[in-house]
């Protein structure tokens, strides 16, 4: 079973930092770019991030860009997103989700479960 | 960047009839627009890909077109299972964007 499970998230302050991890099983993780999606609670998708296949080539979102950090470890088949800087308007829960298509950069056709990440003082 | 614009927000239809939902693109997008479901404390669901193409198990009901700017998903005869939003994204160029996503309710 193709599978994305997150881990990570919870509570921490302004300006703090957090790591979260996402685990892909039952696909050649190598073959997709590797994405992450937040959602704000009550509010809409948010594209935060996306690694390439080989982490060569990484992308951010404005709202994001130089305080967090994708990257991946294609040996564990697992995804990272490093938040540095944190900020309220950062509370949301953060999917993982795979890049589909012949070629990996399709739309996201696997998703996680989903982490919060809750930051408050 | 692409600002992708979804109408109506909410869609207040009754369960067998049929659900036209619209998504506009600020710029030329061909025909590189998904289109996903959400239901509430679940993770989005994909559905169409590259416009016009069903995702793995997705419905005969669910059928998307459209190309360029303009984009429609059309649910053909909702189901009780059906009522959830709806979100179509843009993988053409970055930042990636998703629409602001549309609300379709029992009636």
């Amino acid at each position: 079973e193709v599978q994305l499970l997150e881990s990570g998230g919870g509570l921490i302050q302004p300006g703090g930092s957090l790591r979260l991890s996402c685990a892909g099983s039952g696909f050649t993780f190598t073959s997709h770019a590797m994405s992450w999606v937040r959602q704000a609670p009550g509010k809409g998708l948010d594209w935060v991030s996306t690694s390439s296949h080989s982490s060569g080539n990484t992308f951010y979102g404005d709202s994001v860009r130089g305080r967090f950090t994708i990257t991946r470890d294609n040996s564990e088949n697992t995804l990272y997103l490093q938040m540095h800087s944190l900020r309220v308007e950062d509370t949301a829960v953060y999917y993982c989700a795979r890049r589909g298509g012949t070629d990996g950069w399709g739309a996201f056709d696997v998703w996680g479960q989903g982490t919060m990440v809750t930051v408050s003082s | 960047e692409t600002v992708l614009t979804q109408s109506p927000a909410t869609l207040s239809l009754s369960p067998g009839e049929r659900a036209t939902l619209s998504c506009w693109a600020s710029q030329n997008i061909a025909r590189e627009l998904a289109w996903y479901q959400q239901k509430p404390g679940q993770a989005p669901r994909l559905l169409i890909y590259d416009a016009s193409n069903r995702a793995s198990g997705i419905p005969a009901r669910f059928s998307g077109s459209g190309s360029g700017t303009d984009f429609t998903l059309t649910i053909s005869s909702l189901e009780p299972e059906d009522f959830a939003i709806y979100y179509c994204q843009q993988r053409n160029n970055w930042p990636l964007s998703f629409g602001g996503g549309t609300k379709v309710e029992i009636k």
